[in-house]
């Protein structure tokens, strides 16, 4: 069963708009925590955001925040006042349990394309 | 501080032949992640080294494989060449602290692995 479903495959947006990208997830572990990366045409992998299963608030980190809602397991990645140099790969990842593990598993991604 | 690096970016290998990539870690960091990335399945996770020791593996043939040196650097190998095997390899490290649960984890640029 997929455990993380990002439905978008592609999403355009204006610039300087906002946008936000969806992410759901499966896992019966109480605890977990949910990130989201950036994926430039280069290759790197780039770190946004982090919600874990047991934050009250909703993360923010500069124009990114994350739209947790536990109880629907999603959580949408919004990107306020959209830039060109957003334009790229998004992925949704999820990694289970309070033991740390390396392990993430991720959603298949949503490319996102900015327009000037 | 030097972030993940990855040798070599790019490889050409052959059916049958088998390669080895390299990965150093950021400085401390203890955990060394390692994925696929195809465009048909996505981002998979291959398997985790932590102190020396392999923590977490994923679904993957034992063609697959891995080791962590002393001095955290990790090596993943692949025998046996497959034309499926032709992916990008990332590699993740973490500082893996007690009681921080999101420790984040720092991708490298990946290595590029055609097989011909």
């Amino acid at each position: 069963a997929q455990k993380i479903t990002q439905t978008q495959p592609g999403m355009f947006v204006q610039e300087k708009e906002a946008v936000t990208l969806d992410c759901t997830y499966d896992t019966s572990d109480p605890s977990y925590g949910l990130f989201w990366y950036k994926q430039p045409s280069s290759g790197e992998m780039i770190f946004l955001i982090y919600q874990g299963s047991y934050d009250q608030q909703n993360a923010t980190e500069g124009r990114y925040s994350l739209n947790f809602q536990k109880a629907r397991k999603s959580a949408n990645l919004v990107i306020s006042a959209s830039q060109l140099g957003d334009s790229a790969m998004y992925f949704c990842a999820m990694r289970e349990g309070q033991v740390n593990t390396g392990k993430l598993i991720f959603g298949q991604g949503t490319t996102l394309q900015v327009k000037p | 501080k030097a972030g993940v690096t990855q040798t070599p970016r790019y490889l050409i290998k052959t059916r049958g032949q088998q390669v080895t990539l390299s990965c150093s870690p950021i400085s401390g960091h203890r955990s060394v992640s390692w994925y696929q990335q195809t465009p048909g399945q996505g981002l998979q996770f291959l398997f985790e080294y932590f102190s020396e020791t392999q923590r977490n593996k994923g679904n993957f043939p034992g063609r697959f494989s891995g080791r962590q040196f002393s001095n955290s650097r990790s090596e993943m190998n692949v025998s046996t060449l497959e034309l499926g095997d032709s992916a990008l390899y990332l590699c993740a490290s973490s500082p893996d602290l007690v009681g921080v649960p999101n420790n984040e984890q720092f991708f490298g640029p990946g290595t590029r692995l055609t097989v011909l």
